[in-house]
């Protein structure tokens, strides 16, 4: 069974642009999370999904806006992007949105 | 405040030896308790999770301690070996958020051979 796909797996961008980032969850699971993980740190949670429904949404500013298809895969959009945007973010799926979630390789980017 | 704290940030084991992380949380509203093991450049995988009515958990080499008194929980793994070098991350969620984890700074672990 294929896992959590996210592309691009490496992205640069410059500052003021906008980025979409997209993930693609383990089939059969409803729920996708969106995290930033900046380099050293943990995962910071961003966003959650659940049957197309925004779930919950972490400490971020308006730049970020994330959606999820009916397919249940999911896209996160960051506009107007900073230099401090940097980091590798991490989708991660579950069936029910419960426990469990698995974690894709991430999306590494990179704004200059 | 919704903070899980990690300690310590860097071990260094020798092969065989016993690995132990520590995390703590100030959030009783926490119910759920997992670990992830991360590699360069890949994404955490889950290791092992509990929750709270359970004070200790074991999976292979690996066994979650809970204190939940103290609000306190550790990682420990058995006779480690070099393959198991990699970042751990200590996590928490609250019931009806468990797409939303907090995450601990990370520990970064090394067995020398």
């Amino acid at each position: 069974d294929a896992g959590v796909t996210q592309s691009p797996t490496h992205l640069i961008k410059t500052r003021g642009q906008h980025v979409t980032l997209r993930c693609s969850p383990i089939s059969g699971h409803k729920s996708v999370s969106w995290y930033q993980q900046v380099l050293g740190q943990g995962p910071q949670f961003i966003f959650q999904y659940y049957e197309k429904e925004e779930r919950g949404r972490g400490n971020f500013p308006d730049r970020f806006s994330a959606r999820q298809f009916p397919n249940y895969s999911s896209e996160l959009n960051v506009n107007a992007l900073l230099l401090g945007d940097s980091a590798l973010y991490l989708c991660a799926s579950s069936r029910t949105g419960d426990y469990g979630y698995t974690f894709g390789s991430g999306t590494r980017l990179t704004v200059v | 405040q919704q903070q899980v704290k990690q300690s310590p940030q860097s071990l260094i084991v020798q092969k065989g030896g016993i690995s132990i992380i520590n995390c703590a949380y100030e959030n009783t509203a926490f119910d759920y308790f997992p670990w992830y093991q991360q590699f360069p450049g890949k994404g955490p995988a889950l290791l092992i999770a509990i929750r709270p009515d359970v004070s200790e958990k074991k999976e292979g080499r690996f066994t979650i301690s809970f204190n939940k008194s103290a609000k306190q929980f550790s990682l420990h793994i058995m006779d480690s070996q070099p393959g198991d070098s990699a970042t751990y991350f200590c996590a928490a969620s609250i019931s009806g958020s468990q797409g939303n984890l907090i995450f601990g700074k990370g520990t970064k672990l090394s067995v020398k051979p």
